[in-house]
């Protein structure tokens, strides 16, 4: 079954790290990019950024430099968002999605994870 | 606030067909594909047009995208009830070099 699976809810104060996971199943983990999308409380999808899932490298949104960091184990075919030094404004549901389309002009979100829900308070 | 514009609302009975518009410029939906995402809250956003107009498998035909210039839409045909969810349009912005997202808009069924 072709699918990406995110790990579960977290809790964490301000200033601690965390890393959610994306697990992809059902096609070649490498052949496809993963995105990673955030939805704050009450708002819509923002973009934060891409990995290519073949060289390992990251490429980052504007708003989302500096303490968020996007890796890759392909040995058990799963991306990661690691969050450092959280703050209360980082609370939200983080998807990562499945790529299709290399060029910036003609691509598509296929698949998505069902998100983490990351909740950032003292 | 989002360089693609949305309706923050858009309702209809079921049964009528409702248009969604997402509006950009020529960096962004007048340069580049748009796609656009139906989603549930607790749920996995779901594809539902990509390069503008195409379906995606599993997508009924009466869901359709259309562009023109630097404005996309989206029109749901025979709204259901289970249409009931928030859209979203994604096209690559050349200005922002990144993805961008409208801002959504929520569908009513009444």
């Amino acid at each position: 079954q072709v699918q990406l699976v995110q790990s579960g809810s977290e809790l964490e104060k301000p200033g601690a790290s965390l890393k959610v996971s994306c697990k992809a199943s059902g096609y070649t983990f490498t052949t496809y990019a993963i995105d990673w999308v955030r939805q704050a409380p009450g708002q819509g999808l923002e973009w934060m950024g891409w990995i290519n899932t073949g060289s390992g490298n990251p490429t980052y949104a504007q708003g989302f430099t500096g303490r968020f960091v996007f890796s890759l184990d392909t040995s058990v075919s799963t991306a990661y968002l690691q969050i450092n030094n959280l703050k209360a404004d980082d609370t939200g549901v983080y998807y990562c999605a499945r790529r299709i389309g290399v060029s910036s002009r003609d691509w598509r979100f296929d698949l998505w994870g069902r998100g983490t829900l990351v909740t950032v308070s003292s | 606030q989002s360089v693609l514009t949305q309706p923050p609302s858009a309702s209809g009975t079921p049964g009528q067909r409702v248009t969604i518009s997402c509006s950009g410029s020529s960096s962004n939906v007048g340069a580049n594909t748009v796609n656009w995402f139906q989603h549930l809250p607790g749920t996995a956003p779901k594809l539902l047009i990509y390069y503008d107009n195409q379906r995606p498998s599993g997508v009924p035909d009466r869901f359709s995208g259309s562009k023109s210039g630097t404005s996309a839409s989206l029109a749901i045909s025979g709204l259901q009830s289970e249409d009931e969810a928030d859209y979203y349009c994604a096209t690559w912005d050349a200005s922002l070099n990144g993805r961008v997202f409208g801002g959504g808009t929520k569908l009513t069924v009444l």
